[in-house]
């Protein structure tokens, strides 16, 4: 079936600009995750959703940081006055329940200028 | 200290050779244990869960050590498609559904 995707593959920004980032996970999945990853590094946990709710959003860095899940299915990461510190791959995951195992979308990578 | 170390590597070795990668992770109560492989460029996936008595999937061995706080991945027989980043990962419990991962272990299997 289907797995996570996400839009865009890549985005290219200045810095100060708003970025938003897709994330479609795996239909039924009822619970999603945010990481973000630099180079040389592991996933770092940004935010996760139990349905529509934002059930632990203690990795968020910053207040320009803000996600959303509407619906309880695709989620839109958004990320106001972009620094270049923000440069990175996002990485959205999803799982059938909270406690099932993580499968992970291709990523967006988004430079900073 | 991070949560999750790993030996960065990377570990270069021959078609057909055992290789084995260690993690060591800090949090006592942590729960849930995996290894992720990733390859260049893509995204994380799941190689296999690690049960506290050991489990194995074909050539693929995880091994937890509660005691230690200790992980280990052993590969047998390593064929040029095992070349990736291994990724150490945690579920530190408590409620908390976040997966914390390790830096990886590069691995470069040579012809």
């Amino acid at each position: 079936g289907a797995g996570v995707s996400q839009t865009p593959s890549n985005k290219v920004t200045e810095k100060g600009k708003y970025v938003e980032l897709r994330c479609d996970p795996i239909s039924g999945h009822t619970a999603l995750y945010w990481y973000r990853q630099s180079l040389g590094q592991g996933p770092e946990f940004l935010i996760y959703f139990q349905g529509t709710g934002a059930a632990d959003d203690s990795g968020l860095p910053n207040d320009r940081f803000f996600a959303v899940r509407p619906e309880g299915s695709v989620s839109t990461l958004k990320i106001q006055r972009t620094e270049r510190g923000d440069s990175a791959v996002y990485l959205c995951a999803s799982s059938q329940t909270g406690t099932s195992p993580q499968y992970f979308g291709p990523g967006t990578r988004l430079l900073v200028l | 200290r991070k949560e999750v170390e790993q030996d960065p590597g990377p570990f270069n070795v021959p078609e057909g050779a055992t290789v084995a990668f260690n993690c060591t992770y800090s949090n006592s109560a942590s729960q849930s244990f995996f290894w992720y492989r990733q390859d260049c460029r893509k995204e994380p996936k799941l190689l296999m869960s690690v049960y506290s008595s050991g489990n194995e999937d074909g050539r693929f061995t995880a091994q937890l050590n509660r005691a230690s706080q200790y992980i280990s991945l052993l590969i047998r027989d390593s064929k040029l498609s095992d070349s990736a980043t291994y990724l150490c990962v945690v579920n530190t419990g408590a409620g908390r559904r976040a997966l914390t991962f390790g830096s990886g272990t590069r691995l470069q299997v040579q012809p």
